[in-house]
């Protein structure tokens, strides 16, 4: 089975540029996460949602930063205009269930260099 | 803010030996989860255990916890190289939200 598919791996922009990360999570997760890991702050969530409708984004640093999930198989995450210290490795994560103690499936994550 | 704090932040051990891993968390929690990174890549979920479980065994990883210190522990016995990666405790907030929160995680290096 196909897992957690983040897009792009890698992003090296300038800042003040429009920054989106795609993912799709795994079918039949209803609950999606997105991630900031930097080595500084380790992993921070941002927002996460439910059956499509965001929970929490009280994680989300400014309101430069956006997500969607327009539906159950594709979220973005969007940075607009990006700073360099936006610079970390963003996961996203899915869940069967938005149970207490279900365990996260993890992407990749996108590797994003602003400059 | 972080909930769960590793200890140590990094180890290194020779390929064979066991390795020790521990969690400490500040409020009551649901259950715990241990999850590990390899370098460049995203976390893999290895463990969980409930607030009402102590022990817990899966393959070579054993994990404990405590809920009246609220601390855990993952041991890896017969360390291999290819168990070389950062280790993460992770728990589910327990103010009426569903929120798992990371720690900073135990970086471990097996040597072959």
């Amino acid at each position: 089975d196909a897992g957690v598919i983040q897009s792009p791996r890698h992003e090296v922009t300038e800042m003040g540029q429009e920054v989106t990360l795609r993912c799709k999570p795994i079918s039949g997760h209803n609950s999606l996460f997105w991630y900031r890991q930097t080595m500084m702050r380790g992993l921070e969530l941002l927002i996460y949602f439910n059956n499509n409708v965001p929970i929490d984004d009280s994680g989300m640093p400014e309101d430069r930063f956006s997500a969607k999930m327009p539906n159950a198989s594709f979220s973005t995450l969007k940075i607009q205009p990006s700073e360099p210290r936006d610079s970390a490795v963003y996961f996203c994560a899915s869940s069967s269930f938005q149970g207490i103690g279900q365990p996260q499936h993890f992407g990749d994550g996108t590797r994003l260099s602003i400059l | 803010s972080q909930q769960g704090e590793e200890d140590p932040q990094a180890l290194s051990i020779q390929e064979g030996e066991n390795a020790t891993m521990n969690c400490s968390y500040k409020t009551s929690i649901n259950n715990l989860q241990w999850y590990r990174q390899n370098s460049g890549r995203g976390l893999v979920h290895l463990i969980l255990i409930r607030s009402n479980e102590r022990e817990k065994h899966s393959g070579r990883l054993r994990v404990t916890l405590d809920t009246s210190k609220k601390s855990s522990s993952l041991l890896i016995t017969a360390s291999r190289a290819a168990d070389t990666a950062s280790y993460f405790c992770a728990t589910d907030n327990n103010t009426g939200g569903f929120k798992t929160i990371f720690g900073a995680g135990t970086r471990l290096f097996v040597k072959a």
